[in-house]
């Protein structure tokens, strides 16, 4: 599976929009890019995937350029509950293998 | 709907001390999986079932076993407990829509 790389943390002020970009270089054909958070003390919960171009839900935007070796997750004017880990991972078609890498700490400041 | 869930939410043990940690799902999931997440870190995938009867190790499955009798259940048992077991262990379903459902954590202490 393609190994991720996304920044270790970020910093950001309510009403702001924030942009998560993760790299994934050896992404395959077969391959979605998908995206959890986690609040502390609670298991990640899924927040969006996709395979190319852009894709939008009531959370979270993905944008995936053509090439597909990155991607980024946009969340639209962040609160303070948006505090929370964010990961980037790839998996396969199949979807039985998922690798999470070490994550984003994201931190909302009023 | 109840989800994933998993017993007991917290336990110490003594170094040597065996366990089981439970995990069911009422989502007839085929896929299943165990993480464990030490503080600070992702997480790492210890053992995943793909279904009753079929089980497979993860990234760190030494000191664990796991049995997949029922589609609902998946347990994590630890022989031999050490204080590396020390975690948050997390199970997880995965639905047709390829989404995990996360169980809410049993948190592990072995001194």
């Amino acid at each position: 599976l393609a190994k991720t790389t996304q920044p270790i943390s970020m910093d950001s002020y309510e009403g702001q929009e924030v942009n998560i970009t993760c790299s994934h270089n050896n992404i395959a054909t077969n391959d979605y890019i998908t995206w959890y958070q986690q609040f502390p003390s609670q298991g990640p919960r899924f927040i969006i995937q996709g395979y190319k171009t852009k894709v939008t839900n009531e959370v979270a935007s993905l944008f995936i350029p053509a090439d597909r070796k990155s991607s980024t997750l946009s969340l639209p004017r962040v609160s303070l509950s948006d505090t929370a880990v964010y990961y980037c991972l790839v998996r396969r078609d199949a979807g039985n293998m998922l690798t999470f890498g070490g994550g984003t700490r994201l931190m909302v400041k009023p | 709907n109840a989800g994933v869930t998993q017993t007991p939410k917290f336990r110490i043990l003594k170094i040597g001390q065996s366990m089981t940690l439970q995990c069911t799902q009422d989502m007839n999931h085929n896929y299943m999986y165990w993480y464990r997440q030490d503080p600070g870190m992702g997480l790492k995938l210890i053992y995943y079932s793909v279904g009753a009867g079929i089980t497979d190790k993860g990234e760190v499955p030494n000191g664990y076993n796991v049995s997949r009798s029922t589609t609902e259940d998946f347990p994590l048992r630890l022989e031999l407990a050490a204080p590396s077991q020390t975690s948050v262990y997390f199970c997880a379903s995965i639905g047709q829509t390829y989404e995990q459902y996360f169980g809410p954590g049993t948190r592990l202490t072995v001194t």
